[in-house]
């Protein structure tokens, strides 16, 4: 089992629509949770962190922590076509960082 | 500009001739780490390190050396590369370890023929 695993892509949402990225982590020493977003050829980029229970939102993103069924989730509300990109779930703890493989979500016009 | 760079961004070498990658942040971030990226496998730590003269193992560190004598450089050193080594690379960076966003330079791909 991967320590840090996301549902698989490829995921397409129409313009408008909201989309839904999971993610699983199996160490339940995990203290930081972040998911980044990267386009294709570009480096990886903050989307959102969030380290207690709960949700967190910013703008149209909200993210979704439950550290009992280890699961984190990031939801797009009005999904827009500059959102098409591949979105990295990431776990740390303990200087170690750990990311998905990503889930690649196209938001189609 | 905070950032973080990366030397060479491209490079295609032979089996077994030694190289180096370079990374340097301006930032004044303790926490630095080398990452590749995998088709399939996602992006896997090979090295961090948490301050000057402070380096640990990461998920994938055999076949690579990193050193910190400087906090703002963490160079990364392939002694004898070799194709499986084959892959894009990122540098990041982060105030400290666990709950700060890392900051990503602009990736150093790698081809070792």
């Amino acid at each position: 089992q991967k320590e840090v695993e996301q549902n698989s892509g490829p995921l397409s949402v129409p313009e408008g629509a909201i989309a839904s990225l999971n993610c699983t982590y199996s160490d339940r020493g995990s203290q930081s949770f972040f998911w980044y977003r990267q386009y294709s050829g570009k480096s990886p980029e903050l989307i959102m962190s969030i380290y207690s229970n709960g949700d967190k939102e910013d703008g149209r993103f909200t993210a979704q922590l439950n550290k009992a069924s280890q699961y984190v989730s990031l939801l797009i509300r009005d999904s827009q076509p500059s959102d098409s990109a591949t979105y990295l779930c990431a776990v740390s703890g303990a200087g170690k960082s750990t990311f998905g493989d990503g889930t690649t979500l196209t938001v189609k016009p | 500009e905070a950032q973080v760079t990366q030397n060479p961004r491209y490079l295609i070498t032979v089996t077994g001739k030694k190289l180096t990658v370079t990374c340097s942040q301006n930032m004044n971030h303790e926490y630095m780490s080398w990452y590749r990226q995998d088709p399939g496998l996602g992006l896997r730590q090979i090295y961090y390190s948490m301050n000057v003269e402070v380096t640990d193992k990461g998920d994938v560190p055999e076949g690579y050396k990193v050193s910190r004598k400087e906090k703002r450089n963490f160079p990364l050193i392939l002694e004898s590369p070799s194709p499986n080594q084959t892959s894009l690379y990122f540098c990041a960076s982060s105030f400290g370890q666990g709950e700060y966003e890392q900051y990503f330079g602009p990736g150093t791909r790698l081809t070792v023929t």
